[in-house]
């Protein structure tokens, strides 16, 4: 089962920053939090992930919060192909017979506006 | 970069057909993963491989088997198909022995229509 909540949808104008928040209140030590996105039918791209200090690349901005129950993920110029399904993932960093699998919750839909 | 490759991008197949569908994961990953996205849905997991071997099964139907060769390539077997197996279907990739540190990538995926 999916360990995180996000908003369902969110709207942002071009341009702008689009912070997408994410809750993951049960999440334990051994796990990271990833953040993944899907352009409509296509593949989940990677974004960006993170186990306690925030992290950026060229695509992001990943902020958790010190005690680590909810994170968010920072577009800082979004663009109309930044429109997407934005999904929080919490996953185990142990391995157990190789890498552990990504589960899927709702995720979130977010809109660039012109 | 070279990046997950699957094969057929788009099959249709009649029911109670049988259909296969292939992945070619990055070069040098050792693990591989497949998803099920039917229409409005989020993925969902059906299987993994790691060095070859089952390593984790998710809601994959009985109907469904899949296995990882020599070369690591994947192979998703889907017999007695069904209509309600028509869904987008990734593969995935990732290895503990690059840089990335054992990311996940997703290819494009292949569509699967059931009629």
């Amino acid at each position: 089962d999916a360990k995180t909540t996000q908003p369902t949808s969110m709207d942002c104008a071009e341009g702008r920053a689009a912070n997408l928040p994410c809750n993951h209140s049960t999440i334990s030590g051994n796990e990271y939090v990833y953040w993944y996105r899907q352009i409509h039918s296509q593949g989940p791209q990677y974004i960006i992930h993170g186990l306690k200090n925030n992290e950026t690349n060229e695509m992001a901005s990943l902020i958790i919060t010190e005690d680590r129950k909810s994170s968010t993920l920072i577009l800082p110029h979004a663009t109309l192909r930044d429109t997407a399904v934005y999904y929080c993932i919490v996953r185990d960093r142990v391995r157990i017979q190789g890498a552990q699998k990504l589960v899927f919750g709702q995720g979130t839909r977010l809109t660039i506006n012109p | 970069a070279a990046g997950v490759i699957q094969s057929p991008r788009h099959l249709i197949k009649e029911k109670r057909e049988t259909a296969t569908l292939k992945c070619y994961p990055i070069p040098r990953h050792d693990t591989v993963y497949w998803y099920q996205q039917g229409p409005g849905q989020d993925p969902q997991f059906l299987i993994s491989f790691y060095e070859k071997m089952q390593s984790d099964k998710g809601s994959i139907p009985d109907r469904f088997s899949a296995q990882q060769f020599s070369d690591y390539h994947s192979e998703l077997n889907m017999s007695s198909l069904e209509l309600g197996d028509s869904a987008l279907y990734f593969c995935a990739s990732s290895s503990d022995f690059v840089a990335t540190g054992n990311t996940i990538y997703f290819g494009e995926g292949s569509w699967l229509t059931v009629v």
